[in-house]
């Protein structure tokens, strides 16, 4: 049971590039978000999926883009790359209700 | 949707003493859930502790309880008997049926 997968753990891009975050979960759960941890600010939302084909913004989703066309994956896409957007991402899924996510190892992200 | 508020950014304590991380939060929801994680230097998000908004009852895990006031909208952590391994990163969160939210986070030394 492999959990929360998140390809690659660690990133570098050039500013205007565009690239594609993975994350897979074999869970079966309904539940999956994007959240970029920066220094001093927590965990915030970028984008959520609460099943298959319904996704919606979070706090930060400007310069993301997401889909979710199974249940297990949810990839998210930077569309033109910015310094802004050096960070670590996590992917995380859960069922609904009281049951917390289940967080992937994280991607450092370097936009220079 | 929620706001978490977690007004301690650094903690210290004492190996085997105890030691309080607070966390205030907001919501419009009437049925929410809250969480505690811990985030050791290996950066992988670990669930500490969950609690469901409609019970009076604190959870427990172990060493580790809430205090929820639920009128208060208050939800802090306490660790008893603290050991050099609960050093970390501690964020509180708080979800409804869509989306979770995070606090900045409380990084805790523990001094032995």
């Amino acid at each position: 049971n492999a959990g929360v997968t998140q390809t690659p753990k660690f990133q570098v891009l050039k500013t205007g590039q565009s690239m594609t975050l993975q994350c897979a979960q074999d869970m079966n759960h309904e539940y999956m978000s994007w959240y970029r941890q920066d220094p001093g600010m927590g965990l915030r939302l970028i984008h959520y999926s609460v099943g298959a084909g319904i996704t919606d913004q979070g706090e930060v989703p400007n310069g993301y883009n997401v889909s979710r066309s199974t249940t297990e994956d949810f990839p998210l896409r930077l569309l033109s790359a910015a310094p802004s957007q050096t960070s670590v991402y996590f992917c995380a899924s859960s069922f609904p209700g009281n049951y917390g996510y289940t967080f992937g190892s994280g991607t450092r992200l370097t936009v220079v | 949707a929620q706001t978490v508020t977690q007004s301690q950014p650094e903690m210290s304590v004492q190996e085997a003493e105890t030691v309080t991380l607070s966390c205030t939060y907001d919501t419009s929801e009437s049925d929410y859930y809250l969480f505690w994680y811990k985030q050791p230097p290996s950066r992988q998000m670990i669930l500490v502790i969950r609690q469901e908004a409609y019970k009076q009852q604190n959870a427990t895990e172990n060493r580790f309880s809430v205090n929820f006031q639920k009128a208060a909208k208050s939800f802090s952590l306490k660790i008893s008997d603290s050991q050099l391994g609960d050093a970390a990163m501690y964020f509180c969160a708080c979800g409804d049926n869509n989306d979770m939210r995070f606090g900045a986070g409380t990084r805790l030394t523990v001094k032995p």
